[in-house]
């Protein structure tokens, strides 16, 4: 059974703050990555798609890269804000994206 | 309107009930997936389908099936709930190219009791 995983679980930070967390995958027979933003009481949200090894994605303050032959993704917020606050899913489908695999989340949370 | 729909939003019901999740969706996808979320762990696939014709079982898919009723529609049933079904589902969409990301409703919670 594949596994991705997330890390840290959670974490706290003040609103300025920059932060990044890790998301791990099999590096082998790799097909894209995917991010996602879920915020309390909504539903997750895309963030990026990334397919290639060393892709680097940015959408305002948040921007992800990619290391396929080592297996992880690294997603960075700059200058985190109170509505940052959210769980961030990467997700691993598989070749054909028949099934993707969630990790369980890195759950953030911004102090104003 | 929101493109992809769950129906109902929450339910609690009662142990051996038999209870049925709907999701449609205008997105216009092929692909429709359902999931179960539960504290502390990733969202786990339940079923896929990738048209009308074409459903697979996901990684936990025991004590549920689906029905494609058109492109658009896909149902969750559970033949006879119980307990440790109580979770957090989710529909999802996507289109024919699997690195495509993946358009989610917005969850029905069910509790049974």
């Amino acid at each position: 059974i594949l596994n991705v995983e997330q890390s840290p679980q959670s974490l706290h930070v003040q609103e300025g703050d920059s932060t990044n967390f890790t998301c791990s995958f099999p590096s082998s027979n790799f097909y894209a990555l995917h991010w996602y933003r879920w915020e309390t009481a909504k539903s997750p949200e895309a963030l990026f798609v990334m397919t290639l090894n060393g892709d680097e994605k940015k959408k305002g303050r948040i921007s992800a890269t990619l290391n396929t032959k080592e297996g992880y993704s690294y997603l960075y917020i700059k200058g985190s804000q109170p509505e940052d606050s959210a769980t961030y899913l990467c997700a691993f489908p598989n070749t054909g994206g028949f099934k993707t695999i969630f990790g369980a989340g890195t759950r953030l949370f911004v102090k104003a | 309107d929101a493109d992809v729909t769950q129906t109902p939003r929450n339910r609690i019901t009662k142990t051996g009930k038999r209870i049925m999740l709907e999701c449609s969706q205008t997105k216009g996808h092929d692909r429709m997936y359902w999931y179960r979320q539960d504290p502390g762990l990733g969202l786990r696939l339940i079923y896929y389908s990738f048209d009308v014709k074409d459903i697979n079982k996901g990684e936990i898919s025991d004590g549920y099936s689906v029905s494609r009723q058109a492109q658009a529609k896909f149902s969750l049933s559970l033949e006879s709930a119980i307990p440790n079904q109580t979770a957090l589902y989710f529909c999802a969409t996507s289109e024919r190219t699997g690195e495509n990301e993946q358009f989610f409703g917005p969850g029905t919670r069910l509790t049974v009791l």
